[in-house]
């Protein structure tokens, strides 16, 4: 593995199904982020992790979790699923103490039905 | 509010030169980023500005004044592969990012 992946790639769910989407970085870097791109709009912050074991509330955290077990993966649950929820889902890292850039994994496409 | 602004779609001719402006409001500033967007693909990371002044990275450069709330990316020499959307991203007080909705730039031949 070279810098972060995601899976799915896709999914196609259907409300009030519960879903996870998984991360994993092996850059060893303490910060991992979750967001949601949706068409004319930035990317929107869902939650954050600073390190392993503490997360964080983005801008719209509302109908999302996340856990940080460990410093590499950085799993996103959505418990019932809605279709407002249909967005493409970036995860990404940054290594504490330097100017923060972040990189970012390819991205699950969701679709809520 | 925190309010990042760029224009929504740019084109420009291959080989030419092109300016994407970006200006901010947000609730402090530490650092300005721009990232490269193709389609279907995720953000790449192309500059970082935290200082006034010009940053050259080959043929892409970025320019920052804080006092103007205001930074552009310029891309010279331009080629068919540098369609895609251009994305400002200012980092607040507390270190979050907040991105614009991006500049999605077509080159035509």
């Amino acid at each position: 593995i070279a810098g972060i992946t995601q899976a799915p790639t896709s999914q196609i769910l259907a409300a009030g199904r519960r879903m996870t989407l998984r991360c994993t970085q092996d850059m060893r870097h303490n910060a991992m982020y979750w967001y949601r791109q949706d068409l004319g709009l930035g990317l929107r912050l869902i939650h954050y992790s600073n390190t392993a074991g503490t997360t964080g509330k983005g801008e719209v955290p509302d109908g999302y979790s996340v856990s940080r077990a460990n410093t590499d993966d950085f799993p996103l649950t959505l418990a019932s699923a809605v279709p407002s929820q249909t967005s493409v889902y970036f995860c990404a890292s940054s290594a504490s103490g330097d100017a923060d850039t972040q990189y970012f994994g390819p991205g699950t496409r969701l679709t809520v039905l | 509010g925190q309010n990042i602004d760029q224009p929504t779609e740019m084109t420009a001719t291959e080989g030419a030169i092109v300016q994407i402006n970006c200006t901010y409001q947000t609730s402090g500033f530490n650092g300005l980023f721009w990232y490269q967007q193709h389609a279907g693909e995720a953000p790449t990371f192309l500059s970082y500005n935290v200082l006034d002044g010009l940053e050259e990275k080959g043929r892409f450069s970025s320019f920052l004044s804080r006092s103007k709330g205001y930074s552009y990316l310029l891309l010279k020499e331009l080629q068919m592969k540098d369609s895609a959307s251009y994305l400002c991203a200012v980092r607040d007080s507390n270190y979050q990012l907040i991105w614009g909705a991006g500049t999605k730039l077509i080159i035509k031949p």
